[in-house]
């Protein structure tokens, strides 16, 4: 069975940085790109980034691009997102995803979520 | 304001069909075959039901199905049921942005 697990969520202030955790189980970890998506407390939601398989391509949305970073270890099967100078609006229940295919782009679906992780930045 | 426009509401009865549209832009949904959606129940995390405008992953029931003409794509369920009530969301692939999503629509079954 397929399994993500997100860890490292939490509450900070402004200005602050966090880093989130994805463990993966029940498939074979480096052969799929992922992706974090996040949800703002009763909205919609927003990809932040992915990686690929190999981790040769990491891409961010530009709302976190520069401060944000994805990597993944794939000898641990885990995903890991450095969040660096957060914000209000980075407050949010972000989630890992597993995508159809070894790269990121074009996306083509992400077929398995983790159970999301909240993320709150408040002074 | 979200990058593909969904109507922020649906609803139909039990046994019904509804159907879900998603505009975007020739740089998205009318550019490529790479629009999903997803349903979200409250408090759970999406779950892929459609993917390549028109393919539904192994698993979900054959009464949803995708379709797109031009800048829109469009989410059918028929035969509606009380468990099909949630939110569900499209997403297109852009190549400036990388993956876009819709506001979401929030399906009421009566």
């Amino acid at each position: 069975e397929m399994k993500l697990l997100e860890s490292g969520g939490g509450l900070v202030q402004p200005g602050e940085s966090l880093r989130l955790s994805c463990a993966a189980s029940g498939f074979t970890f480096n052969a799929y790109a992922m992706s974090w998506v996040r949800q703002t407390p009763g909205k919609g939601l927003e990809w932040v980034s992915g990686i690929s398989g190999s981790a040769a391509g990491t891409y961010y949305a530009d709302s976190v691009k520069g401060r944000f970073t994805i990597a993944r270890d794939n000898s641990k099967s885990t995903l890991y997102l450095q969040m660096n100078s957060l914000r209000d609006d980075d407050t949010a229940v972000y989630y890992c995803a597993k995508g159809r295919d070894v790269v990121v782009v074009p996306d083509r679906g992400l077929d398995y979520w983790g159970q999301g992780i909240l993320v709150t930045v408040s002074s | 304001q979200s990058a593909l426009t969904q109507p922020a509401s649906v609803s139909g009865s039990p046994g019904q069909s509804i159907s879900i549209s998603c505009t975007g832009t020739d740089s998205d949904v009318g550019g490529y075959r790479f629009v999903s959606w997803y349903q979200q129940h409250p408090g759970k995390a999406p779950k892929l039901m459609i993917y390549d405008v028109s393919v539904r992953p192994s698993g979900v029931s054959n009464r949803f199905s995708g379709s797109k003409s031009g800048n829109t794509a469009s989410l059918t369920i028929s035969g509606l049921q009380a468990e099909d009530e949630a939110v569900y969301y499209c997403t297109s692939y852009r190549s400036s942005d990388i993956l876009v999503f819709g506001g979401g629509t929030k399906l009421t079954v009566l």
